[in-house]
């Protein structure tokens, strides 16, 4: 079936760094991409998305870019902090339902240390 | 505006028993989904609701079936549970508005332990 492709697994960086999260899709169909961010014990949070007609989109520290054409697309951390620690997940919406679901990832493990 | 809550937190059962989970939807939200998440992997899609009628499935057999009442709030069902069940079942959420009707909004989950 169709998957979404994520790497690195886990990246460590140091406060203040910038972080990168890589992702790729197989359905050429897709046309929306969000991200999440998933604390320990908690459920997954929407961070930011992307739809299609938009190839990158800004929300202060974070920003993401979308290339339709490699079908790939990114997450940008900037100025990371201690609390940015967390599991992010990529995820690419599924056009086989009739409805709207999402295929994830496989998640990237972030440690952002002091 | 109330989130997406699901109960209970936590479960356990034992293989071969039926086990049933709750949702309630963001407020102003009509359609639920339910998705699986076994330890370190992303969610997967298990099924969508809409206006109380399943409105896509995943890669799951029929013993997982649910339900949508007309509050919009959601059961999920799981009968003839196995050990492979063991996972954080995910409710999400999204809204009617069609420019956002793609969006998802997810619940803290329920872990479920089957021995």
């Amino acid at each position: 079936g169709e998957n979404v492709e994520q790497h690195p697994s886990t990246l460590s960086v140091q406060e203040g760094d910038s972080a990168v999260i890589k992702c790729t899709y197989s359905d050429s169909a897709s046309n929306y991409f969000p991200w999440y961010k998933q604390e320990l014990g908690k459920g997954p949070q929407l961070i930011i998305d992307i739809r299609s007609n938009v190839g990158e989109k800004k929300d202060q520290r974070i920003a993401v870019t979308l290339n339709k054409t490699a079908k790939h697309f990114s997450l940008h951390i900037t100025e990371t902090q201690p609390e940015d620690s967390a599991v992010y997940f990529c995820a690419a919406s599924i056009t086989a339902y009739s409805g709207y679901a999402l295929n994830f990832g496989k998640g990237t493990s972030l440690l952002v240390t002091p | 505006e109330t989130g997406v809550t699901q109960s209970p937190t936590h479960l356990i059962k034992t293989r071969g028993q039926q086990v049933t989970l709750r949702c309630s939807s963001q407020s102003g939200h009509n359609t639920v989904s339910w998705y699986q998440q076994a330890l370190g992997q992303g969610p997967q899609f298990i099924f969508q609701y809409y206006r109380e009628e399943e409105n896509g499935r995943g890669n799951f057999p029929p013993r997982f079936s649910g339900l949508q009442f007309p509050n919009y709030s959601s059961e999920l069902n799981v009968n003839a549970l196995e050990l492979d069940d063991s996972a954080l079942y995910l409710c999400a959420s999204s809204s009617p508005d069609r420019s956002i009707t793609d969006t998802q909004y997810f619940g803290p989950g329920t872990r479920l332990t089957v021995l």
